[in-house]
């Protein structure tokens, strides 16, 4: 299994409050993803990474902001928790762009209820 | 328009048939395609990826890409109850942003 770490794997929180996931890779990949997964709505990208520094914005960017600061740490924040924002998050990480071997492995995925 | 679209299902298909899964995509310039498969509480995993025009067979699965028409498929053949799950279909719609759909959930029933 990829070397991917996501923390907390479980969150409750209060409307208004910040919250930042982690996401820990050891595989020294390149590409970094967040996606939220809600019924119905399958897997919608957040936010992700092709570098230290670099990142874009996905499908569903409003009300979060991520940070990458090396290689191995690729960070979520939430700055003002709502309840639309209760979901699964799953961080996933891929070492190759366009390659045959593409392959994105994904961590564990992250429960966060907002109340 | 999302970028990738699936229908959500649920597709019921008995044991040993063929499970047929659809997708289609928006952005024409898309290179990479892949399909997931995701048991419920579990994380997604690859089971199929596919980069040309035509079939690709791995096993019992088979996946097939038209870019013309923008359509990716997913055939599965001697459909086993352990194939429940739900599949998601992937594009790599420019030079690292991937993108899925909204998942079918397939359902194979003894």
């Amino acid at each position: 299994d990829a070397g991917i770490t996501q923390s907390p794997r479980h969150k409750v929180t209060e409307t208004g409050t910040p919250v930042t996931l982690r996401c820990h890779q050891t595989e020294n990949h390149r590409y970094m993803y967040w996606y939220r997964q809600d019924p119905g709505h399958g897997l919608r990208l957040i936010h992700y990474s092709y570098g230290v520094k670099d990142t874009d914005k996905g499908e569903v960017s409003d009300g979060y902001s991520v940070s990458r600061s090396k290689t191995e740490d690729f960070l979520l924040t939430l700055e003002s928790a709502t309840s639309s924002q209760t979901s699964v998050y799953f961080c996933a990480i891929s070492g190759v762009d366009g390659a045959t071997n593409e392959k994105l492995f994904f961590g564990s995925g992250t429960q966060l209820s907002v109340l | 328009q999302k970028e990738v679209e699936q229908n959500s299902g649920p597709l019921s298909v008995p044991e040993g048939a063929i499970a047929s899964l659809n997708c289609t995509y928006s952005d024409r310039g898309s290179q990479s395609f892949f399909w997931y498969r995701q048991y419920s509480g579990k994380s997604p995993e690859l089971i199929m990826s596919i980069y040309s025009n035509g079939d690709k067979e791995d096993g019992r699965f088979t996946a097939q890409l038209n870019k013309a028409s923008q359509y990716v498929s997913l055939l599965i053949r001697d459909s086993q109850p352990s194939d429940s799950a739900t599949y998601l279909c992937a594009v790599r719609s420019s030079a690292s942003k991937i993108i899925f759909g909204s998942g079918t959930r397939l359902s194979i029933r003894p």
